[in-house]
């Protein structure tokens, strides 16, 4: 099943901050952070895995509730390059293929 | 490192056509997957590979449908005979291992249009 991303859209201006929740209603192992600029592939961001860790580069950070089965994706200071479709992607195990959610499309204006 | 590699980017083709697309993973990535991508059902994984071995068909949507991973470093996916609901974004990634623990590097994908 699918894992559901809100909100599923969200316009900033550059310099404020966004969260980007991720859920499942299974029991997960990781949960992994893409995004997607418009005609091009998914990056990776991050990966958090089962264990509750907070992990982060630049001012993009993410957290892991594996109680809950949550995870959110923190964007402080937005810059105008952090447009674009954010996807979570869910592993219920370390053998397991990985899900993706349905996206967060984000603009970031002037 | 190149990255994956995709071709071809783009393809247009008549319904009822075959299509192949085609892919490199990254050198040494043991695991490889291709991808669907629309606007109705998102991001889908259609198949994966292990050291040149089919693990996982599942998502491959009908018999239409075929991949194969004949050595390490090429696989194609092919739709014979192709349909206009085909029309999507096929990306391929390769990884170190399976999605537990290991991220997935995506090539820059096709777009395909079945008219």
């Amino acid at each position: 099943q699918q894992p559901v991303q809100s909100p599923q859209a969200v316009i900033l201006r550059e310099g404020e901050d966004a969260v980007i929740n991720c859920s499942s209603s299974k029991a997960l192992y990781s949960v992994h952070w893409y995004r997607q600029k418009h005609g091009e592939a998914p990056v990776f961001l991050m990966i958090l895995l089962k264990g509750g860790e907070q992990k982060g580069h630049d001012k993009i950070s993410a957290s892991f509730n594996e109680k809950k089965q949550q995870s959110s994706l923190y964007l402080t200071a937005s810059q105008l390059s952090y447009s674009g479709t954010y996807f979570c992607g869910t592993a219920t195990g370390t053998a397991s293929k990985l899900t993706f959610g349905t996206g967060t499309r984000l603009q970031v204006t002037l | 490192d190149a990255g994956v590699i995709q071709s071809p980017r783009h393809e247009v083709t008549e319904m009822g056509q075959e299509v192949t697309l085609r892919c490199k993973p990254i050198s040494g990535h043991d695991y490889l997957f291709w991808y669907r991508q629309t606007m109705m059902r998102g991001l889908e994984l259609l198949i994966y590979f292990n050291n040149n071995v089919p693990i996982d068909d599942s998502g491959m949507p009908e018999d239409r449908f075929s991949a194969k991973m004949p050595n390490a470093s090429f696989s194609t996916l092919k739709i014979q005979p192709s349909e206009p609901r085909d029309s999507a974004v096929y990306f391929c990634a390769s990884s170190l291992g399976l999605a537990g623990a290991y991220e997935q590097y995506f090539g820059p994908g096709t777009r395909l249009t079945v008219t």
